[in-house]
């Protein structure tokens, strides 16, 4: 069975101290690692792609890294307006039987303060 | 805005009833999901649908089901509803049926059972 863990579960930053957010994995076979950002009462808005260990991606302020178990979320100078819930998901390698939908992560809750 | 639009934005029904969800995918995207979201379980894959027909199966009890018609908007059937049930529904869009592909979000529909 395909399981994602975020830690921690909640994160509190004065705005500007970087710092990560993590997401340990085990799939059979993984197609894809996503990066979602959800606002309260809002659905998740794509941040991320990675598709083997070793990419990188970067958007703003944030960074994504993929090892073979674990990915990170890096926030570099972080800002008020950076918090949000940050939800990590995989979609696995093989069809049929749920595959295709992404599996998620319990999110990590940040807040930023001013 | 992803570009996925549902309907309604709440409902709030009465234990044993029946409601539909509806969900308008991107312009051009032929796969659709559904999402539930609650407190304790965080983001659970439903059901997904590309072009009309059924691909994937996820958490989906027997009391729920789902289509996708023709102009490929889609429908999420809930009945005989229970308390547990009340939550966040989203529905998510995607162009490609498989490989590596985005999936984006609606604002979601919050159902609340009382």
């Amino acid at each position: 069975e395909d399981q994602v863990t975020q830690s921690p579960e909640a994160l509190r930053l004065q705005e500007g101290e970087s710092s990560s957010l993590n997401c340990s994995y085990t799939v059979s076979g993984l197609r894809g690692l996503f990066w979602y950002r959800q606002d309260p009462g809002k659905g998740p808005e794509f941040l991320f792609t990675l598709y083997s260990a070793g990419e990188e991606k970067e958007k703003e302020r944030l960074k994504a890294t993929l090892t073979k178990k674990e990915s990170f979320l890096h926030i570099t100078a972080p800002k008020p307006e950076d918090s949000a819930t940050y939800l990590c998901a995989v979609q696995a390698g093989y069809s049929g039987g749920g595959a295709d939908g992404l599996t998620f992560g319990k999110g990590t809750h940040l807040i930023i303060q001013p | 805005d992803s570009g996925v639009t549902q309907t309604p934005k709440h409902l709030i029904t009465a234990t044993g009833q029946r409601v539909t969800l509806r969900c308008s995918p991107r312009s051009g995207d032929l796969s659709v999901y559904w999402y539930q979201q609650s407190l304790d379980q965080g983001l659970q894959f439903l059901i997904q649908y590309y072009n009309g027909e059924e691909r994937a199966k996820g958490n989906i009890l027997e009391r729920f089901s789902a289509q996708q018609f023709p102009d490929l908007h889609s429908e999420l059937n809930l009945s005989s509803l229970e308390l547990g049930d009340s939550a966040l529904y989203f529905c998510a869009s995607s162009v490609k049926l498989t490989g590596n592909t985005e999936a984006f979000f609606g604002q979601g529909t919050r159902l609340t059972v009382v």
